[in-house]
């Protein structure tokens, strides 16, 4: 079974704080995705890689940068925590047209 | 108009009912097209996919896609209280750049015992 793995469940940051949350797929796959997912909104695409140290913005990728050093690890970086940043973050990896999900951070920006 | 449009319901059945969930789309290129089902606090997972268009079964559940109408569906038979979940849709183009995904907000669903 593909598996994604999220750093953390729960995080509780306060503004301004620069904010990392990572995320490692075990299946090699070479697309890899962060999302978030907020109430009325579903989930909105901020960043994603198709390749070590490339990757391309989504459709809200403002306040976000992402790293891929490697090819199982892509980390969604806050550089400056806000509270409109307070959401669940959901990264995924994909083969072909399937994405797999890890179990998702609730990140709450105080 | 949003490419993918899915209705957040909630929707709510008694146990053993036949769900239907849809999903319309307006991208004719969209060729693959899945459902995911979210438990609260987790992430998606994958629970059907379709290529192109026609009908696909597994167990208690069947997609459908209809591509003249631009319009799929997941149907859940004997339905289950652990059924209980939202379900998204998502597609994709095919070949070239199919890295995107385009998803529906998602229908809650509760089926009662």
């Amino acid at each position: 079974d593909v598996k994604v793995t999220q750093s953390s469940r729960y995080l509780v940051k306060r503004t301004g704080e620069k904010v990392f949350l990572e995320c490692v797929q075990d299946m090699d796959h070479e697309n890899m995705f962060w999302y978030r997912q907020d109430p009325g909104l579903g989930l909105r695409l901020i960043y994603f890689s198709y390749d070590v140290k490339m990757k391309e913005k989504g459709d809200i990728p403002e306040g976000y940068s992402v790293s891929r050093e490697k090819k199982e690890r892509f980390s969604l970086i806050l550089e400056s925590a806000s509270t409109n940043q307070t959401s669940m973050y959901l990264c995924a990896s994909r083969y072909r047209a399937e994405a797999f999900f890890g179990q998702g951070t609730r990140l709450t920006v105080v | 108009q949003k490419e993918v449009e899915q209705d957040p319901g909630p929707l709510s059945v008694p146990e053993g009912a036949i769900v239907s969930l849809n999903c319309t789309y307006s991208n004719s290129a969209f060729q693959y097209f899945m459902w995911y089902r979210q438990y609260s606090r987790k992430g998606p997972e994958l629970l059907m996919y379709t290529y192109s268009s026609g009908n696909k079964e597994d167990g208690r559940f069947t997609a459908q896609v209809d591509k003249s109408s631009k319009y799929i569906s997941l149907f859940i038979r004997d339905s289950q209280p652990s059924d209980s979940a939202t379900y998204l849709c998502a597609m994709s183009v095919q070949g070239g750049n199919n890295r995107k995904l385009i998803w529906g907000l998602g229908t809650s669903l509760a089926v009662n015992p």
